[in-house]
């Protein structure tokens, strides 16, 4: 079945570092893939998305490529904030189908100190 | 309106209680997802709704039971629920006909269920 595998975390940055978080995925067909960010005590918002090979998502000076020969889809940002301080779920959804399940890698903890 | 509201943002219940949980969204979205998530853990998927239809069941136990009165809203109703089932509960939802440039999923704050 269809799989989303993330970096271990958690990952613990100063503000104005690079950060990357690695996304890799398992999946038949062109899946759909999203970067999810989940702030303390709050829902999910959709950071950013591509829908088909060599497709750049980009938000909030976040950026990921989807992948196709290398099945993955690794989250950058050139200079991170304190604001930046939460948890990244990749995800992807199954190729063909255009609502359903989400599939969630296991989540990364970014902590950004002053 | 881009926002997915689910009520009530907190809720204590006995294990003998019936309950409620709503969700709400005027986006015009047509399908709406229930979701389970534990503390550290990514959200799992409970229920979906296609058009007012309950698409897909992930062998969810029958001590939730949801429901999708109108294209609007969503539902999720609790009875005799285990101290186990303490979670966040996040409804989302989506068009079910995409583009390119749509089909993200639009999620809400969450209602945070402890069951004693």
């Amino acid at each position: 079945g269809d799989s989303v595998t993330q970096m271990e975390g958690p990952v613990t940055l100063s503000e104005e570092a690079f950060l990357t978080i690695n996304c890799t995925y398992t999946a038949t067909g062109y899946p759909s893939l999203f970067w999810y960010v989940q702030y303390p005590g709050e829902g999910l918002q959709l950071l950013l998305k591509a829908t088909k090979a060599d497709d750049k998502g980009s938000n909030k000076g976040f950026e990921a490529t989807y992948r196709k020969e290398t099945t993955s889809f690794h989250l950058e940002k050139g200079s991170v904030q304190v604001s930046d301080s939460a948890v990244y779920f990749c995800a992807l959804r199954a190729g063909g189908t255009s609502y359903g399940k989400l599939t969630f890698g296991q989540g990364t903890i970014l902590t950004v100190h002053p | 309106d881009t926002e997915v509201t689910q009520t009530p943002k907190h809720l204590v219940m006995g294990m003998t209680n019936k309950k409620s949980l709503k969700c709400e969204q005027h986006m015009g979205h047509r399908a709406m997802y229930w979701y389970k998530q534990k503390a550290k853990k990514p959200p799992e998927l409970m229920f979906v709704y296609s058009y007012e239809k309950l698409s897909i069941n992930e062998s969810v136990p029958s001590r939730f039971s949801p429901e999708c009165p109108n294209s609007s809203l969503l539902n999720l109703h609790l009875h005799a629920l285990q101290p186990e089932d303490s979670a966040l509960y996040l409804c989302a939802s989506s068009q079910v006909r995409t583009t390119g440039r749509t089909g993200g999923y639009t999620f809400g704050s969450g209602t945070r269920l402890t069951v004693v």
